[in-house]
C-alpha cells in the first residue's frame, strides 16, 4: 500500500523485557515522527528525523527508549526493561519533508498496541 | 511553550444536526493548526489545517474549521453531521517555523446518533 505501516499490530511483552517497533514511512518521505497515545491521553511526540539530520529526540521519556532511521526510510524504536506504564499505542507518521519551510501534513499509520504486564 | 486545549471529552450530536468541536491554544508566535480524525483501530487521518489567509478553512468529509485569533480558537465544524462521523478528534498546533513536530490536544469524542 502506499500509506505508513507498522508492525506488530499488537505487542504484549513482560515488565523488564526488551521491545522493537518497526515503522515503514510512506515512500520518498523525509520526515518521520513517533508519537505515543496513552488512554485517556492525548498524542505524546517523542522523536522526529528529518533527512540526514540529527534527530530530535526531545520528547523521548526515558533513556530506556531510542529509536534509529536506517537509510532514511524505515525506523524501529526501541523500548529497553519496559515498565507498565509504557503500555500505550505507539504511532508513526512521516510527511514529506525538506526544507522548504511549507507546513506539512503529517501521515499516520495505524499504530502499535504495547501492552506490558 | 505550545499547547492545544479541548475542553469538552465527549460531544452528542443528532444526525442530521449542525456540530462544533471546540479547540483553544496557546502559542508565542502565528499558529499552525490542524484537526484530525481517528476511527476505531485505525491511526490519525488529517482533516484540515490552518497556516494563513482565510479564517474558514474547509477540508475532508464536509468538514471546516474557524480560526479566530482573538479567542485563540480553532473549533470544528459540519453543517450536518452523519452517524458516520462517530470518532475521536484531535487538534494541533505545530511549534515555531523550522519544527515539524505537533502538539496535540487530549482528543474528544464525536458521537452521532441516529
Amino acid at each position: 500500500g502506499a500509506g505508513v505501516s507498522q508492525s506488530p499490530s499488537n505487542k504484549v511483552t513482560e515488565k523488564g523485557k526488551d521491545v522493537e517497533l518497526r515503522c515503514d514511512p510512506i515512500s520518498g518521505h523525509t520526515a518521520l515522527y513517533w508519537y505515543r497515545q496513552s488512554l485517556g491521553q492525548g498524542l505524546e511526540f517523542l522523536i522526529y528525523f528529518q533527512g540526514n539530520s540529527a534527530p530530535d529526540k526531545s520528547g523521548l521519556p526515558s533513556d530506556r527508549f531510542s529509536a534509529e532511521r536506517t537509510g532514511g526510510s524505515v525506523s524501529t524504536l526501541t523500548i529497553q526493561r519496559t515498565q507498565q506504564e509504557d503500555s500505550a499505542v505507539y504511532l508513526c507518521a512521516s510527511s514529506p519533508g525538506g526544507t522548504s519551510g511549507r507546513v506539512q501534513e503529517q501521515f499516520f499509520g495505524p499504530g502499535t498496541r504495547l501492552t506490558v504486564l | 511553550a505550545q499547547s492545544v486545549a479541548q475542553p469538552e471529552d465527549q460531544v452528542n450530536v443528532a444526525e442530521g444536526n449542525p456540530l462544533t468541536v471546540k479547540c483553544t491554544y496557546s502559542v508565542s508566535g502565528n499558529p499552525y493548526l490542524f484537526w484530525y480524525v481517528q476511527y476505531p483501530n485505525r491511526g490519525l487521518q488529517f482533516l484540515l489545517k490552518y497556516i494563513t489567509g482565510d479564517n474558514l478553512v474547509k477540508g475532508s468529509y464536509g468538514f471546516e474549521a474557524e480560526f479566530n485569533k482573538s479567542q485563540t480558537s480553532f473549533h470544528l465544524k459540519k453543517p450536518s453531521a452523519l452517524v458516520s462521523d462517530s470518532a475521536l478528534y484531535f487538534c494541533a498546533v505545530r511549534e515555531e517555523a523550522g519544527f515539524q513536530k505537533l502538539v496535540f490536544g487530549t482528543g474528544t469524542r464525536l458521537l452521532v446518533s441516529p
